[in-house]
């Protein structure tokens, strides 16, 4: 059990560009979360897959905000044409289907400039 | 719709005294409950989480909560903290048997003081 882990860690973009993060959940886990942290807030869901199904999506995930999980294993996050509002902290979890715990991955941190 | 009020930006307390973190929460339907902590710079640890049963919880590093229905809170507490414990600890709750999406309180900063 290596934990759930995130790529990249930093990233710097400027604004306009497009920016892709992948996470790689623990072996085995078919509920994947993704939330969204900005400084001095908690974490805000975004969005959520069991196995390669997208079965929520919040409302703070607009059009510019895609993911995907092929084949039920990692998921990408890609944010089209950033703004400054869109730097935060994106964070990761993932659980056992029908286990309530969910395991955080470190994060990647996304600065717009 | 589930809420959590964490109304306690920051909390310093001195080492070996004891703390209590308040988390207050709101749903409809039955919930799970749920603290983490966050170190700088890192993910999220879960501390102690409330499904069912008993309303004493334990956890790791010394933590405990208690789930109180009535009140609608789950207030964290540890006898004793150590310098170590200086993070930011958030409450979260999730409703019982859908997705699991966690609804998390604006967090509280717990800073021990030597």
């Amino acid at each position: 059990d290596t934990g759930v882990s995130q790529d990249p860690r930093h990233k710097i973009t400027k604004r306009g560009q497009n920016v892709t993060f992948r996470c790689d959940p623990i072996s085995e886990h078919n509920r994947l979360y993704w939330y969204r942290q900005t400084l001095g807030q908690g974490p805000e869901f975004l969005t959520y897959f069991q196995n390669e199904a997208q079965l929520e999506k919040s409302r703070l995930l607009s059009d510019r905000f895609s993911a995907e999980r092929p084949k039920g294993s990692f998921s990408t996050l890609e944010i089209q044409r950033t703004e400054q509002g869109d730097s935060a902290m994106y964070l990761c979890a993932s659980s056992l289907r029908d286990q309530e715990t969910q395991y955080f991955g470190p994060g990647t941190r996304l600065l717009v400039l | 719709a589930q809420s959590v009020t964490q109304l306690d930006s920051q909390v310093p307390v001195f080492e070996e005294a004891p703390v209590e973190l308040r988390c207050n929460y709101s749903s409809s339907v039955s919930v799970y409950l749920f603290w983490y902590v966050q170190y700088p710079n890192q993910g999220l640890q879960l501390l102690l989480k409330y499904l069912s049963g008993s309303t004493l919880v334990k956890g790791i590093n010394g933590f405990e909560a208690e789930f109180n229905k009535s009140q609608t809170s789950f207030h964290l507490r540890k006898p004793s903290v150590h310098i170590s414990d200086t993070a930011e600890y958030f409450c979260a709750v999730s409703e019982a048997g859908a997705t699991n999406k966690l609804i998390f309180g604006t967090g509280t900063l717990l800073a021990v003081q030597p």
